[in-house]
């Protein structure tokens, strides 16, 4: 069993939906959970990151953490065609240390 | 203030040569990560050094893979002998304290 499971998708919604992306988890001692972006041939870009258990805002980004369920989530509202890329989740125990990342989930939104 | 910065974007090289992979930090960013990403799969890490120091290195292949990130100048990650397999995407993260790495544009390696 992979540590992180993400949904590989592709995931295609319509311009202006809200787009609902997650990771579970096995390792309890997690504490630190982000969310990058990548384009096609780029390298991963931070969009949020989040400590603990709870909600993060930034814009039209929604964090979520729910460290009971080893479940986190992101949320993307008023999608746009340029949100079009693949994202990732990442996450490690501790100050100074490795990410475990998501496989990623591919996300399209559509005209 | 510029980024990560990674060099070169694009290697070719042939079995059994060296690849040299560079990766300057962020400015005023200590801590430097070394990640592979293969084809149809997620960010692997490697290797986190500090200045002049190894840190963890629990993500390296036992044989062929070193790095370094010296005093002064950018970390290298060194492929010996490279094989087919080691084709892949290297991204290098730098982070200035704690759990936010920033990453470079990747250097894409193809072993031909």
């Amino acid at each position: 069993q992979k540590e992180v499971e993400q949904d590989p998708g592709p995931l295609s919604v319509p311009e202006g939906a809200i787009v609902s992306l997650n990771c579970t988890y096995s390792n309890s001692a997690f504490q630190y959970f982000m969310w990058y972006r990548q384009y096609s041939r780029k390298g991963p870009e931070l969009l949020m990151y989040t400590y603990s258990s709870g909600n993060k805002e930034d814009g039209r980004f929604t964090a979520q953490v729910d460290k009971s369920s080893k479940y986190i989530s992101l949320f993307i509202r008023d999608s746009q065609p340029s949100d079009s890329a693949t994202y990732l989740c990442a996450m490690n125990t501790g100050t100074a240390s490795k990410l475990t990342f998501g496989t990623g989930t591919r996300l399209q939104v559509t005209l | 203030n510029a980024g990560v910065m990674q060099n070169p974007r694009h290697l070719v090289r042939r079995r059994g040569q060296e690849a040299r992979l560079r990766c300057s930090p962020m400015k005023g960013h200590s801590h430097v990560y070394w990640y592979r990403q293969l084809p149809e799969e997620g960010l692997k890490f490697m290797v986190y050094l500090q200045k002049e120091n190894i840190i963890d290195e629990s993500g390296m292949p036992k044989e062929r893979f070193s790095a370094e990130f010296p005093k002064e100048g950018p970390s290298i990650l060194r492929i010996q002998q490279v094989v087919r397999g080691d084709s892949a995407a290297y991204f290098c993260a730098s982070s200035p304290v704690a759990y936010e790495q920033y990453f470079g544009p990747g250097t894409r390696l193809t072993v031909t």
